[in-house]
């Protein structure tokens, strides 16, 4: 039990649509970072928030967008759903800009149609 | 992209035998770290090891590493049914760099 709650846990949704995703860190973790995980694969890097300011982008269009807010809780917005989104997205906390011991939420699984 | 690349893809071991995953990267590197993942779910840190150091133990747990080869390994002993998950090797070139996951090994225990 890392601390770090996703929700929802499950989603479906159909191209096109917007969905938001939510993340509360582990108490004291400033940082949040968010991975994208299809099936079989290992975690993508979305993004990375700390201090509510974005700190790092991986290789995702502008339609990934997110949020960190001062309870260090964080969102994850993806506009004009397509089927290639469909995976698990993970977030996961840590402590002052560190990428030394990342504690990973449950995952929200996204299904688009 | 993903920076490291774990082989095999897949193994499956009788419970009480060794385990070995092995990973590869392609840049320098900050720390090497292994992460655990049982089906559908979040990783768990297992154990992190820095460049300037070549092994490490934790429990079960050893990791090498071999930064003139690039090259990390993971080994559990005397492994268990519960050890049945994915595992993946993550890296970053800095401390200010996101951490890169490779597409991990999948261990099956048999008990």
């Amino acid at each position: 039990e890392t601390g770090v709650t996703q929700s929802p846990t499950h989603l479906i949704k159909t191209r096109g649509q917007q969905v938001t995703l939510r993340c509360s860190s582990q108490s004291g973790h400033n940082t949040v970072s968010w991975y994208q995980q299809a099936l079989g694969q290992g975690p993508q890097f979305i993004f990375q928030y700390y201090r509510e300011e974005e700190n790092g982008r991986g290789n995702f269009p502008p339609r990934f967008s997110g949020l960190q807010f001062p309870n260090y809780s964080s969102e994850l917005n993806v506009n004009a759903l397509e089927l290639d989104d469909s995976a698990l997205y993970l977030c996961a906390s840590s402590s002052d800009f560190g990428n030394e011991k990342l504690f990973f939420g449950s995952g929200t699984q996204l299904s688009v149609l | 992209s993903q920076q490291g690349e774990e082989d095999p893809q897949a193994l499956s071991i009788q419970e009480g035998e060794n385990a070995t995953m092995n990973c590869s990267y392609k840049t320098s590197i900050n720390n090497l770290q292994w992460y655990r993942q049982n089906s559908g779910r979040g990783l768990v840190h297992l154990i992190l090891i820095r460049s300037n150091e070549r092994e490490k133990h934790s429990g079960r747990l050893r990791v090498t590493l071999d930064t003139s080869k690039k090259s990390s390994s993971l080994l559990i002993t005397a492994s268990r049914a519960a050890d049945t998950a994915s595992y993946f090797c993550a890296t970053d070139d800095s401390g200010n760099t996101p951490l890169v996951f490779g597409k991990g090994t999948r261990l099956s225990v048999i008990a």
